[in-house]
């Protein structure tokens, strides 16, 4: 799988927008872009995941770029409750037996 | 409904004892995992079955024996727990695409 790079820690007042940046440049062409989140003390979420089309959900938005190169997570109206560490994982979709490959990710904290 | 569940929540043992985690998921998928969450927050995976059949072991000690009675449970058995085993233990599982995770184990090796 490619491997991914994310900044550390990112902080936004509650109420704003989240962007939440990911490089892959090494990503190949049929590599899907995952993001997760661990809030503290409890079990990886799924968020959102896309190819290369941007990708919308309840909860969050996925924009990639055209040369899929690298991707932004928008949580549009963040609230206390994303505080949380954002993993950005490139994988392969291989069906169910693929691993998912966790990097350090990128701690967010919402602010009041 | 819990849809993949760890039993127990917490386990505190003394080195030198075995000790079992239990995971069931309701959901139906296929391949279930377990991974490890150290003291420094990396998550790693362990192993990986499906349909009761390991495909993944990522060369986790041999004290580390997972058992999966059926495609819907995933028990991880730890025979002489040592101090370097303390941390959360995560089950998942997956069909396609996305995972679901339980909500951890917190072993304590004392």
């Amino acid at each position: 799988d490619a491997k991914t790079t994310q900044p550390p820690s990112m902080d936004c007042a509650e109420g704003r927008a989240a962007n939440l940046p990911c490089n892959h440049s090494t990503i190949s062409g049929n590599e899907y872009v995952y993001w997760y989140r661990q809030i503290h003390s409890q079990g990886p979420q799924y968020i959102i995941h896309g190819l290369k089309n941007n990708e919308t959900n309840e909860m969050a938005s996925l924009i990639i770029t055209e040369d899929r190169k690298s991707s932004t997570l928008i949580l549009p109206h963040a609230t206390l409750r994303d505080t949380a560490v954002y993993y950005c994982i490139v994988r392969v979709d291989r069906g169910s037996n693929y691993k998912l490959t966790f990097g350090k990710g990128t701690l967010l904290t919402v602010n009041p | 409904d819990t849809a993949v569940s760890q039993t127990p929540k917490y386990l505190v043992t003394q080195m030198g004892n075995d000790k079992s985690i239990k995971c069931e998921q309701n959901l139906g998928h296929d391949t279930m995992y377990w991974y490890k969450q150290d003291s420094k927050k990396f998550l790693k995976i362990m192993f990986s079955y499906n349909n009761k059949e390991l495909i993944i072991n990522e060369t986790v000690p041999n004290r580390f024996s997972p058992k999966s009675p059926d495609k819907a449970h995933l028990n991880l058995h730890i025979n002489s727990l040592e101090l370097g085993d303390s941390a959360v233990y995560f089950c998942a599982s997956s069909h396609s695409g996305g995972y679901t995770f339980g909500s951890g184990t917190r072993l304590t090796v004392v």
